[in-house]
């Protein structure tokens, strides 16, 4: 049974610091893993992909890396902004299926202005 | 390009009742599944529907259950309602996985909160 942890639970940085954000997953035969962002009572809308086969995924002031064989994915934030305040979910398929997915409990992060 | 539609986006049942909550997937996607989110947690996977079957589920009861139409578009209906089942539900939709055009990726409407009091 696959297990998403994510460290740590809760980040307060101020604005402008770069920051990491840490994903574990027990089962390393995954797909891909998919990082995403919720904002209080909201859905969750998707920041990166990253497919089994690559080792790392950028977008604008976010990169996503994955290392498979050591059941790790880091997604960093560089020159954190007030708006990047939510909640960051990473996510992984089990094996089998893309869409039975197992999440993490997600990392809540406040930037401070 | 519309993104993927839930409805309600909120609503207030009391213990007992039955609901029906639905969702539209993202234009030319074909597949979608559905999670429960308690607060302050990760969602959970409840089921996934493709070519209108049930074709995984996760570890929920019986009481929940589903529906996809020919347009691609789902049901999720929950019975007998508890207090536990308050939590925001989530579609989320994709290409099939055994498609050319699937990556993998999943897009999320933005959930339908049920309060069971």
């Amino acid at each position: 049974k696959q297990e998403v942890t994510q460290i740590p639970a809760a980040l307060s940085v101020p604005e402008g610091e770069n920051l990491v954000l840490n994903c574990s997953f027990t089962d390393s035969a995954i797909y891909n893993l998919q990082w995403f962002r919720q904002d209080p009572g909201k859905g969750l809308t998707s920041l990166l992909l990253i497919q089994s086969s690559q080792r790392e995924q950028t977008s604008g002031r976010l990169n996503a890396s994955l290392d498979k064989s050591s059941g790790r994915s880091t997604l960093y934030i560089a020159a954190s902004q007030p708006g990047d305040s939510a909640t960051y979910l990473c996510a992984v398929p089990a094996s089998g299926g893309y869409q039975k997915v197992t999440f993490g409990t997600g990392t809540k992060l406040q930037v401070i202005p | 390009d519309a993104g993927v539609t839930q409805s309600p986006t909120h609503l207030i049942k009391t213990r007992g009742q039955q609901v029906t909550l639905r969702c539209s997937p993202k234009s030319g996607h074909d597949t979608v599944s559905w999670y429960q989110q308690a607060l302050g947690q990760g969602p959970q996977f409840i089921f996934q529907y493709y070519e209108e079957e049930e074709r995984q589920r996760g570890n929920f009861p019986d009481r929940f259950s589903g529906h996809q139409f020919p347009n691609y578009s789902s049901e999720l209906n929950v019975n007998a309602l508890l207090l536990g089942d308050s939590a925001l539900y989530l579609c989320a939709s994709s290409h099939h996985p055994g498609t050319v055009k699937n990556t993998g990726e999943l897009f999320f409407g933005e959930g339908s909160r049920l309060t069971v009091l």
